[in-house]
């Protein structure tokens, strides 16, 4: 069964300072996402890893995919408020497989 | 604009009632999908679809039922058997080929309450 961890579960930063959100999954997988969620909202499609080494960025985040050691890693710049929000990574279980399994989620809040 | 729409926004669901909760998309996506979300946690699938007239169960099926007569159209159906159906519920859907396959895009979610 494929587990995903998160962590950690709730991040308080200041504005300005960097950090590092880390996801963890426990089999192979060939396909990684990471998602933002406002509180009451829906979920936003942030970044999609395909291959080891991928590396994407937008803005303050970046995302980077290492499949060997089946680690993602969402880390962010000089972060300001906006950035506040849940995210989430989410892994298929393997090639074909259509069912997604998520973390737990990332509650970051950025303070003034 | 091409999106997903998901009603009501609220509903409101007695006990032993049935209710179906609304999925429509015109992405011309493939597959669609049913997660539920409670407070604090990550989504967990529900059911799944990757064509018409054709489902999967997710990892939390149980008390709850699916249909897909049309490609557009996924609704979900909350029975009485569903203990603690308190959620939010959230519909997506991807497409099943070209690259990147399968990334999933969500619908704004119905939050259910049972009274």
């Amino acid at each position: 069964e494929l587990k995903v961890e998160q962590n950690p579960l709730f991040l308080s930063m200041q504005e300005g300072k960097n950090y590092t959100i880390y996801c963890n999954y426990s089999t192979t997988s060939d396909r990684l996402y990471w998602y933002r969620q406002d509180p009451g909202k829906s979920l936003e499609s942030l970044f999609v890893l395909l291959s080891n080494g991928a590396v994407k960025q937008e803005g303050r985040l970046m995302a980077s995919l290492d499949t060997k050691a089946r680690l993602s890693t969402l880390h962010i710049t000089a972060a300001v408020h906006d950035l506040s929000a849940t995210y989430f990574c989410a892994v298929y279980s393997g090639a074909g497989s259509y069912q997604l399994t998520f973390g737990k989620g990332t509650k970051l809040s950025v303070i003034p | 604009d091409g999106g997903i729409t998901q009603s009501p926004k609220y509903l409101f669901r007695k006990e032993g009632q049935n209710v179906t909760l609304s999925c429509e998309q015109n992405l011309n996506h493939d597959a669609m999908y049913w997660y539920r979300q409670d407070p604090g946690q990550g989504l967990r699938l529900i059911y799944y679809s990757q064509i018409v007239n054709d489902f999967q169960k997710g990892d939390i099926a149980e008390g709850y039922s699916v249909s897909r007569e049309k490609k557009e159209s996924f609704p979900l159906t909350v029975t009485s058997a569903q203990k603690n159906p308190t959620a939010f519920y959230l519909c997506a859907s991807s497409r099943t080929s070209g690259t990147p396959y399968n990334e999933q895009f969500f619908g704004p979610g119905t939050r259910l309450t049972v009274l």
